[in-house]
């Protein structure tokens, strides 16, 4: 079975400060890694995935993520958080080889304070 | 590709009533998705097909939820009879589940409110 594990339900940053969400996953076989933004009264869209090779993935935006086996991570990055940055993000998890199935975290609202 | 299309938008219905929410998935997308998204729960996921076939219904929360998907390009979900607390927004999602998996493409969602 897979799980994920977004700490912290609500992160506020600075406008221009660095943005961390953190990801936390439990799989027992590799993982596909996602994290998904959502913009308020949208739909979820795709901002960066892990599947296999660099584990340093870079998506939309300016973020990026690092996949840390050891550590069961996928965290995700900004170096200059932006006012319209201020979205819902999730944290998801597939098992490779079997990609019919996302889990996904609670989300993490993301406040940008000017 | 005009992306995965649910309709309608908004639904605002009397308690009782019979509700059906529609969705086109990308053309070429072989697996389907329905979720429901609240503010207590969070994102739930209902029901998926594959090829047009369901595959796992475990999270439709009753027997007043149904989902069909009779071809490729529509599936629906439906609410009879619809209860306050359905009220939430609905997400259909759609993939092609392949090696390269690329993740789920969602639509915009339909939120329903039951009065």
């Amino acid at each position: 079975a897979q799980s994920v594990t977004q700490l912290g339900s609500h992160v506020s940053v600075s406008e221009g400060a660095l943005v961390l969400l953190r990801c936390n996953y439990s799989s027992s076989v590799p993982p596909y890694l996602f994290w998904y933004v959502q913009y308020p009264n949208q739909g979820l869209q795709l901002l960066l995935k892990y599947t296999t090779g660099a584990t340093l993935v870079k998506g939309i935006n300016g973020f990026e993520a690092e996949f840390k086996k050891s550590e069961t991570s996928f965290h995700l990055t900004k170096p200059s958080a932006h006012m319209s940055d201020a979205a819902e993000y999730f944290c998801a998890v597939s098992l490779s080889g079997s990609a019919r199935q996302l889990t996904f975290g609670s989300g993490t609202q993301l406040t940008v304070l000017p | 590709d005009a992306g995965v299309i649910q309709s309608p938008r908004h639904e605002v219905t009397e308690m009782g009533q019979e509700v059906t929410l529609r969705c086109k998935p990308i053309s070429g997308h072989n697996s389907l998705f329905w979720y429901r998204q609240t503010m207590m729960r969070g994102l739930e996921l209902l029901i998926y097909f594959n090829n047009n076939v369901p595959i796992d219904d475990s999270g439709m929360p009753e027997d007043r939820f149904s989902a069909k998907m009779p071809n490729a390009s529509f599936s629906t979900l439906k609410i009879q009879p619809s209860e306050p607390r359905d009220s939430a927004v609905y997400f259909c999602a759609s993939s092609l589940a392949h090696q390269g998996y690329d993740g789920y493409t969602f639509g915009s969602g339909t939120r329903l409110t039951v009065v």
